[in-house]
């Protein structure tokens, strides 16, 4: 079983269009990381939250941490066709070792 | 600074054969992970090192071993390669960030598929 769910597994939307992505837990996590991977390439890192209720806005998308630190979303306004590739959230516990959901996968066409 | 590096790109090998895929960072981080990541299924650790001389079993290490030669270079070996193990495998590097948080760095992966 996966400690961090994401919804929804697969996206396909149209050049313009918003989206939301949620990373839901039972566990609390110290951190909730946000990262983005491209085909062929490792993942990157977008953001980092640490604090319940958080909010970190990065261009066109938005990062929330939930009040208890269980849970998390991305939404993405606008969405561009460059937004598009492979969406992983991570949550971090007290330590240096992430959890990672099994990913959102994003294609914005134009 | 190249980040996080990893050799090799792409390997095929048969079954029971073994290989050692290398990994290097030059960020000066304390920690080294390396995960291995199969389609739905994320990425999932298999073994990590927090410090240089230190390495610990992470969700899936049945089959593998590490070694972390120095700060820098932290290797992963297959002793012998089950058809199981086909995945692509990434490196990554981290260090304490804000006191409670390892950002990750990760190296661009290594594809490998077991015959």
């Amino acid at each position: 079983t996966q400690l961090l769910e994401q919804s929804p597994q697969f996206l396909s939307i149209q050049e313009g269009e918003n989206l939301t992505v949620y990373c839901n837990s039972s566990s609390v996590f110290s951190s909730l990381q946000w990262y983005r991977q491209e085909p062929g390439e490792g993942p990157v890192l977008l953001v980092t939250v640490v604090t319940g209720g958080e909010v970190k806005k990065l261009k066109r998308l938005t990062f929330q941490f939930g009040d208890a630190r269980k849970d998390s979303s991305l939404h993405i306004t606008a969405a561009q066709p460059g937004d598009t590739g492979l969406y992983l959230c991570a949550g971090g516990r007290y330590g240096n070792k992430l959890v990672f959901g099994a990913g959102t996968i994003l294609r914005v066409k134009s | 600074n190249a980040g996080v590096t990893q050799t090799p790109k792409f390997q095929v090998l048969k079954t029971g054969q073994s290989m050692t895929l290398q990994c290097a960072q030059d960020m000066n981080h304390n920690s080294m992970y390396w995960y291995r990541q199969d389609p739905g299924m994320g990425l999932r650790l298999i073994y990590y090192s927090a410090s240089e001389g230190t390495t610990d079993k992470g969700e899936v290490p049945n089959g593998y071993n590490v070694s972390r030669l120095n700060k820098r270079e932290f290797s992963l070996r297959l002793e012998s390669a089950a058809p199981s193990q086909t995945s692509v495998y990434f490196c990554a590097s981290s260090d304490l960030w804000g006191g409670t948080t390892y950002e990750q760095y990760f190296g661009p992966g290594t594809r490998l598929t077991v015959t």
